[in-house]
């Protein structure tokens, strides 16, 4: 069945360092892509989304590319700020029915 | 962007009690309702799919007497977990799809509601 695979967390990095979170998904066909923030205390919210092989999904600094070569949509940003201390989940939509989620990340940015 | 609330945010029950969870869109009509369980530094789950005015499609495992939903309108779903007990203590997330004229309407989450059963 359709999977997502996140990096293992908790991550912490320190103020305006570069970051990458790696996401892998198994899934057959062409799913959509996406990448859901969870600041504390509040519900996921939609970071940025690809819906096609090689989109490029962009929202706040963060990036990340849809890359079917390698079944990967890893979310980068260059530059973080305290304010992105949050929980990222990356999830795919293969029949515009059911979000299937990675496990989450933790990310920490100390000042 | 579009509105989806969930009500209560925080509730302490007895073992053996029920527990309603609202869901609203506030601003949009959602045709499409989910409901997850969330347990502590763990990923969603999703637990089953409504549809306005017919009856919820349950995922593998969890139990539909227990996990009781109702999506009476386009802009309300419920959850009530009935006869809660300690394990059902966790943080229940809804989210709605939005009605859209052709395709696949963009997933709103509500801000969740953390269970506790004592």
């Amino acid at each position: 069945g359709d999977s997502v695979t996140q990096m293992e967390g908790p991550v912490t990095l320190s103020e305006e360092a570069f970051l990458t979170i790696n996401c892998t998904y198994t899934a057959t066909g062409y799913p959509s892509l996406f990448w859901y923030v969870q600041y504390p205390g509040e519900g996921l919210q939609l970071l940025l989304k690809a819906t096609k092989a090689d989109d490029k999904g962009s929202n706040k600094g963060f990036e990340a590319t849809y890359r079917k070569e390698t079944t990967s949509f890893h979310l980068e940003k260059g530059s973080v700020q305290v304010s992105d201390s949050a929980v990222y989940f990356c999830a795919l939509d293969r029949r515009a029915q059911k979000l299937v989620f990675g496990q989450g990340t933790r990310l920490t940015i100390n000042p | 962007g579009a509105v989806v609330s969930q009500h209560p945010s925080w509730v302490i029950c007895k073992s053996g009690t029920s527990v309603k969870i609202e869901c609203r869109s506030l601003d949009f009509q959602a045709t499409t309702m989910f409901w997850y369980r969330q347990f502590p530094k763990q990923s969603l789950m999703l637990m089953a799919t409504s549809n306005e005015g017919s009856k919820a499609t349950y995922e593998q495992g969890v139990e539909k007497d227990k996990f009781l939903i109702n999506h009476a309108s386009l802009t309300l779903s419920t959850l009530t977990v009935t006869s809660a007990h300690p394990e059902d203590s966790s943080f229940y997330i809804c989210s709605a799809r939005a009605k859209t004229g052709g395709g696949s309407g963009e997933l709103f989450f509500g801000e969740g509601s953390r269970l506790t059963v004592l």
